[in-house]
């Protein structure tokens, strides 16, 4: 019972370096999502997938990238980290798109940026 | 999706019933009510969602008003393990907006 998992859970990062976090779960969602959380702040969207190669984006995708080549995988691409981009990144799925569907997190990765 | 407004701590006695309130006046008639929590630096977890029934699961019960304006969450009986922030979220697409939360401290 795997549900949402993230890898790594931790990562220290140089500035201007890139880095991809993976999100996997084997629930068959069609739905996929990445949030970014700040201290002492909620979740705010970063990207979601409505399904296996479809993208957009949320609240705050500048300076990430995702793709959605498979329905259970959805990486988050950082292409040039920034300190600002150091935060609690958590992945979620759902079933399907659609307000009546409760999502799931993953555990998050932690990551600094120096 | 409609704004909510949740007070920003609480206290609750273990083994006593704790409400958690939330307000959302500018919900409309399509937006689900959804209840998370977070436990120290884990993901969120799913709690409880309704439209404007009552619900209940084996976790908690959430009571919407009439005019759904607002809703508690009650956790009938809490444990030292409920001690958590706790989200409310109005939605209606695909997006969930996570406000501050509420942190409820559960007191031995």
């Amino acid at each position: 019972n795997a549900g949402v998992t993230q890898t790594p859970k931790f990562q220290v990062l140089k500035t201007g370096q890139s880095m991809t976090l993976q999100c996997a779960q084997d629930m068959n969602h069609e739905y996929m999502s990445w949030y970014r959380q700040d201290p002492g702040m909620g979740l705010r969207l970063i990207h979601y997938s409505v399904g296996a190669g479809i993208t957009d984006q949320g609240e705050v995708p500048n300076g990430y990238n995702v793709s959605r080549s498979t329905t259970e995988d959805f990486p988050l691409r950082l292409l040039s980290a920034a300190p600002s981009q150091t935060s609690v990144y958590f992945c979620a799925s759902r079933l399907r798109a659609g307000r009546n569907q409760p999502q799931h997190f993953g555990d998050g990765t932690r990551l600094s940026i120096l | 999706d409609a704004k909510t407004t949740q007070p920003p701590s609480m206290d609750c006695a273990e083994g006593r019933a704790a409400n958690l309130p939330c307000n959302h006046s500018t919900i409309s008639g399509n937006e689900y009510v959804y209840w998370y929590r977070q436990i120290h630096s884990q993901g969120p977890q799913y709690i409880i969602h309704g439209l404007k029934n009552n619900e209940t699961n084996e976790m908690a019960s959430l009571i919407i008003t009439e005019d759904r304006k607002s809703s508690t969450l009650i956790l009938p009986h809490a444990t030292l393990r409920d001690t958590a922030v706790y989200y409310c979220i109005v939605r209606s697409n695909n997006d969930m907006r996570f406000g501050a939360g509420t942190r409820l401290t559960v007191k031995p």
